[in-house]
């Protein structure tokens, strides 16, 4: 099947660093990519929706200036947490969807757990 | 707006029994897809099942099927001879056929495989 990679898979930052999680699609072109959190023993929440070439689209509730997407090509879609602070510390996940038509399965990375100390 | 739920926070069942997760949703639309998918305690998201809501066919995949009741907006999931390798938490999900491709999650089942 499809991979979709998740870089880095695990992080430690500092209160009001930022960081970046990238979410790439290795074999195949994916024109949306989406991006969920996950706290502990709960289920996976959808942030953001990220399209290629255009602003990615919010949940309710989801801060845009906070965490920021970029979508650039059909193959990478970026999530970058700013001025993170340790109510950030969860556990990221990316999936994409393969262009085309008829595409109904996503492909999930394998995620990235963010802490901030 | 969709909404998922699993009623069934914890489930166990012992090695080589069949076990059935519970699903049902919400929904107004008339064409969607119905997925239950498989959280490992590595965290990476596994498809075990998917279903189209046009299909009237419940969908098998080896050791798995699904219940698919679309007047009562249910779905579960049978695991049939269950193994080891089976426990983790497994999360049904929605998506739309039309409009964003986005993934509506259940609350999760911890499913625990007893020797």
């Amino acid at each position: 099947g499809a991979v979709v990679s998740q870089h880095p898979s695990w992080v430690i930052c500092k209160s009001g660093t930022s960081v970046k999680i990238e979410c790439r699609s290795l074999d195949f072109q994916a024109t949306t990519m989406f991006w969920y959190r996950q706290f502990p023993k709960q289920s996976l929440m959808l942030m953001a929706t990220s399209n290629e070439g255009s602003k990615a689209t919010y949940e309710q509730g989801v801060e845009k200036d906070k965490f920021l997407i970029n979508h650039a090509s059909l193959t990478l879609s970026t999530l970058t947490v700013t001025s993170a602070h340790p109510e950030d510390s969860s556990f990221y996940i990316c999936s994409a969807t393969a262009l085309g038509q008829g595409a109904t399965e996503a492909f999930f990375g394998q995620g990235t757990r963010l802490t901030v100390v | 707006a969709q909404t998922v739920t699993q009623s069934q926070p914890e489930m166990s069942v012992q090695e080589a029994e069949t076990v059935t997760l519970s699903c049902t949703y919400d929904t107004s639309e008339s064409d969607y897809y119905l997925f239950w998918y498989k959280q490992p305690p590595s965290r990476q998201m596994i498809l075990v099942i998917r279903q189209e809501a046009y299909k009237q066919q419940n969908a098998t995949e080896n050791r798995f099927s699904v219940n698919f009741q679309k007047a009562a907006k249910s779905f579960s999931l049978k695991i049939s001879d269950s193994q080891l390798g089976d426990a983790a938490m497994y999360f049904c999900a929605y998506r739309s056929a039309q409009g964003a491709q986005k993934l509506v999650f259940g609350q999760g089942t911890r499913l625990t495989i007893n020797p």
